[in-house]
């Protein structure tokens, strides 16, 4: 069963702590992507990588750090200089990533930070 | 020149209507436009797409038109349902030389189907 799964689905931190969202894609995608959502914005993106060991900051990307040191993962670490990190986060991926213009979405995952 | 910009930011229409959502860009560099449908407290599923070479393209219910000299495209949904009550976003791709695969989106619009 291919897809994209996140982990977990909600998450509650303290402010001041930083927290890694997950990310796996079993699609053989080269490309992964990070995106931001609240209500009334759309979609922002925060990072993406379009290969294993390699990825380039988005519109959004302070306070937020990623890593890619396996084709299937991408984990979104949210850090505490993050000032607004309660959001709805979304990993997608596409692959080939200079070829198939197609980009699928996880089920997400919802970070509140009180 | 890399937004684009989708209207109308909410739409509610009765069972049967036939909703139209707008998205226009500016860039000329994008090659590839796909709408996503967004159900509440779920990830966006690819609803349909379309290159700039084609003026039209329907998959189902749902069909885009594209106007390559205006810069502008359209999602419209043919007897719509309660349960195409979603939030809709649009969204372009750079090609060429410059394509990284990242995709720039829509504000998105939220339909509500009426029975």
């Amino acid at each position: 069963d291919g897809g994209i799964t996140q982990s977990p689905k909600y998450l509650f931190r303290k402010e001041g702590q930083n927290v890694t969202l997950s990310c796996e894609q079993n699609l053989n995608h080269d490309a992964m992507y990070w995106y931001r959502q609240d209500p009334g914005q759309g979609l922002r993106l925060i990072y993406y990588s379009q290969i294993v060991n390699d990825f380039q900051k988005g519109d959004i990307a302070e306070g937020y750090s990623v890593s890619r040191e396996k084709k299937e993962s991408f984990p979104l670490t949210v850090t505490s200089a993050q000032k607004n990190p309660t959001a709805f986060y979304l990993c997608a991926s596409s692959g080939p990533s200079r070829g198939n213009y197609e980009q699928y979405f996880g089920p997400g995952t919802r970070l509140t930070v009180t | 020149q890399q937004q684009v910009k989708q209207s109308p930011q909410s739409l509610i229409v009765q069972k049967g209507g036939i909703p139209i959502i707008n998205c226009a860009y500016e860039n000329t560099a994008f090659d590839y436009f796909p709408w996503y449908q967004q159900f509440p407290g779920k990830g966006p599923a690819l609803l349909i797409a379309i290159r700039p070479d084609v003026s039209e393209k329907k998959e189902g219910r749902f069909t885009i038109s594209f106007n390559k000299s205006a810069k502008q495209f359209s999602l419209h949904i043919m007897d719509s349902q309660p349960g195409d009550s979603a939030t809709y976003f649009c969204a372009a791709r750079f090609g060429g030389s410059s394509n990284t695969g990242k995709l720039i989106f829509g504000q998105g619009t939220t339909l509500q189907v009426k029975p």
